[in-house]
């Protein structure tokens, strides 16, 4: 299994629809989760840190499935400013970020 | 809001030149990092630094890659002899404590270097 692995997309969604995005990471032993979220050509922003079983933000919710080492990340209500590129992200156990390829996310009108 | 600031924002360089990436971190930050993204693919890390020495680095960066924090605010990211693989853009990112313990690691803006 990759460390991080990503649907790489693209989903193309209308406005207003929910989408979600899977990530599966292969540390058994990680404690914590990002995801990111990186326009065209910039720096990954951190959207949601994930700590327990789910965590969320207005439209947002990640969900976090220890059993299965797999993370989601639900959007509600796109909007078409949310189009990017969604990283998964997994600190390894000596703190260095571990991103997945990251799915692309297209909203249109 | 305090935040991660790099120059140049763009760098051109002939293969075999030297360059060096500048990053200011976020004052009260204790760690801190280089990765990098090729076009196309996935950010990938370089190394990390804390307590004025690297913690760890990937096999990506070897021996012509070297890192320094000179002054208490810059740290930097030197490449001796760059080669065509090394265009990419380069990121620098400072947190206040590892992110195995949860915490947020901030980046900056990014360098884009093209080696020609």
């Amino acid at each position: 299994r990759k460390e991080v692995e990503q649907d790489p997309g693209p989903f193309n969604v209308p406005e207003g629809a929910t989408v979600a995005f899977n990530c599966t990471y292969s540390n058994s032993a990680s404690q914590s989760f990002f995801w990111y979220r990186q326009d065209c050509r910039k720096e990954p922003k951190l959207l949601m840190s994930v700590y327990s079983s789910g965590n969320e933000d207005g439209r947002f919710t990640a969900q976090l499935n220890r059993a299965s080492q797999y993370i989601s990340l639900l959007i509600r209500d796109s909007k078409l400013s949310d189009s990017a590129t969604y990283l998964c992200v997994v600190p390894s156990n000596t703190g260095k970020l571990i991103f997945g390829q990251g799915t692309t996310l297209q909203v249109k009108p | 809001e305090p935040e991660v600031t790099q120059t140049p924002s763009h760098q051109v360089t002939q293969m075999g030149q030297e360059v060096i990436l500048r990053c200011v971190p976020i004052s009260n930050h204790l760690y801190f990092y280089w990765y990098r993204q090729i076009l196309g693919q996935k950010v990938e890390f370089l190394v990390s630094f804390y307590n004025n020495e690297i913690s760890e680095k990937s096999e990506i960066f070897d021996d012509q890659f070297s890192v320094e924090r000179p002054d208490g605010s810059n740290f930097t990211l030197k490449i001796r002899s760059t080669k065509l693989e090394d265009s990419a853009m380069y990121f620098c990112a400072s947190s206040e404590a590892s992110a195995n313990l949860g915490e947020t690691q901030y980046f900056g803006p990014g360098t884009r270097l093209l080696v020609l």
